[in-house]
């Protein structure tokens, strides 16, 4: 089915370890985006990319690596987990064209002990 | 830069009864603004959007909000909620030229009862 897709959805991990979150999106859209949704805080900008090889810091970046080797694909990697982490995150993706609709997944929560 | 403040956390209405959530931004040149709607356990979904032209803009579900630049509001109304209305909802805003990169509020519970 066309659309963008998270995994896992439910990710328990420990302090220290390092996680990858998948997103995969089928409308070959140029744009990407890693939000994490937090209480008090809405949804931050993590890292986004405009295309395929580009990519670009958002508000909170730090610990937080990604890729993007093919448009559909953006993974968001913690290269060591923290609790402060601990998060649900979300990927959308986005035209240009479109102007400001972001198109969501349905969100990676995940908790770090 | 630009950011967006939600003043009400959380709001509490009946069903039928008029609702207005309230959105504030800040920015230093010309902006976009948008409205997203988050069920329980779902991402985001566009209800509304401002680009340019007429200042009310409208969602299919009842939903509308008036862009007033002067006041640097966006605030979405409905006249009557309904239950199925329960929802975060999140105002964002992008600097026009970079209108898929959003800066999203807090969000506003709403919060719909019988």
């Amino acid at each position: 089915d066309a659309g963008i897709t998270q995994s896992p959805r439910y990710k328990i991990t420990e302090t220290g370890r390092q996680v990858t979150l998948m997103c995969h999106q089928t409308w070959s859209h140029s744009y990407m985006f890693w939000y994490r949704q937090d209480l008090g805080h809405g949804l931050r900008l993590i890292y986004y990319s405009a295309a395929a090889d580009i990519t670009d810091k958002g508000e909170v970046p730090d610990g937080y690596v990604v890729s993007r080797s093919k448009t559909e694909n953006f993974p968001l990697t913690l290269e060591s987990a923290t609790r402060s982490q601990t998060s649900v995150y979300f990927c959308a993706s986005g035209t240009v064209l479109n102007t400001g609709e972001l198109f969501f997944g349905e969100g990676s929560r995940l908790t770090v002990l | 830069a630009q950011s967006v403040t939600q003043l009400d956390s959380q709001v509490p209405v009946f069903e039928e009864a008029p609702v207005e959530l309230r959105c504030n931004y800040s920015s230093s040149v010309s902006v976009y603004l948008f409205w997203y709607v988050q069920y329980p356990n779902q991402g985001l979904q566009l209800l509304l959007k401002y680009l340019s032209g007429s200042t009310l803009v409208e969602s299919i579900n009842g939903f509308e909000a008036e862009f007033n630049k002067s006041q640097t509001s966006f605030h979405l109304r409905k006249p009557s909620v309904h239950i199925s209305d329960t929802a975060e909802y999140f105002c964002a805003v992008s600097e026009t030229g970079t209108a898929s990169k959003l800066t999203f509020g807090t969000g506003t519970r709403l919060q719909v009862t019988l």
